[in-house]
């Protein structure tokens, strides 16, 4: 499967803990975007990054959340002492290139907080 | 502030005739235009896009119209197939300021045999 791959589908977490969703993009793309969906909701933007880089963060919370893309492995958006209204799908996509490149969408990792 | 709105969250169609989905932006800056779908407990996958250069771009049975004065696009589907119930996001894109994709709240298309 040469698709975006996220891990794990699903994550359940308490109140006060860390939630830590890992993406590894299409092979040979190299520009790697977080979504997050609210239940009945579109997708909203949060962080766009490149190998080692974080390009653009204007939709990340400015406390608690925090997004890496390494020169070797996956992406990882942490989530630090999550709370009830972290629960939601989050998307990883990852595209060839800027610009007029389609974003592909790996199937998302549902996080629920007990 | 919405920039991007999809105003019927569901639409019901009969197999084989067209369904047509909408979408209305506010930012005149958006200059790539895409349509996703979308099935439960999966991640969206790309359809179709439009550069808003262009007013039209045809894929199979699915069209794209953008009409940029009204900044409105559509999505046409014919002919609509059960396999095609699913929900279907617009986004936009403003080339060269950042890559962030701004979407639609989506419409559930439910296609009946």
């Amino acid at each position: 499967n040469a698709g975006v791959m996220q891990n794990p589908r699903h994550l359940v977490r308490r109140r006060g803990q860390e939630a830590r969703l890992r993406c590894s993009p299409m092979k040979g793309h190299s520009h790697v975007y977080w979504y997050r969906q609210l239940p009945e909701e579109g997708l909203k933007f949060m962080v766009y990054l490149q190998k080692e880089n974080i390009i653009d963060e204007s939709g990340m919370p400015k406390e608690r959340f925090s997004a890496e893309f390494p020169k070797e492995g996956p992406s990882i958006l942490r989530i630090q002492q999550v709370v009830r209204g972290d629960s939601a799908a989050y998307f990883c996509a990852s595209s060839l290139g800027e610009g007029l490149q389609p974003q592909h969408f790996g199937d998302g990792t549902r996080l629920s907080i007990l | 502030d919405q920039q991007v709105k999809q105003n019927s969250p569901s639409l019901s169609v009969q197999e084989g005739r067209i369904s047509i989905l909408n979408c209305d932006y506010t930012n005149s800056m958006f200059d790539y235009f895409l349509w996703y779908k979308k099935y439960p407990a999966e991640g969206p996958t790309f359809l179709i896009s439009i550069s808003s250069i262009k007013d039209k771009n045809e894929d199979g049975r699915f069209t794209v119209f953008l009409n940029k004065s009204a900044k409105h696009l559509s999505l046409h589907i014919v002919p609509s197939q059960p396999g095609d119930s699913a929900v279907y996001f617009c986004a936009a894109i403003v080339y060269n300021v950042g890559n962030m994709l701004t979407f639609g709240g989506g419409t559930r298309l439910m296609v009946k045999p």
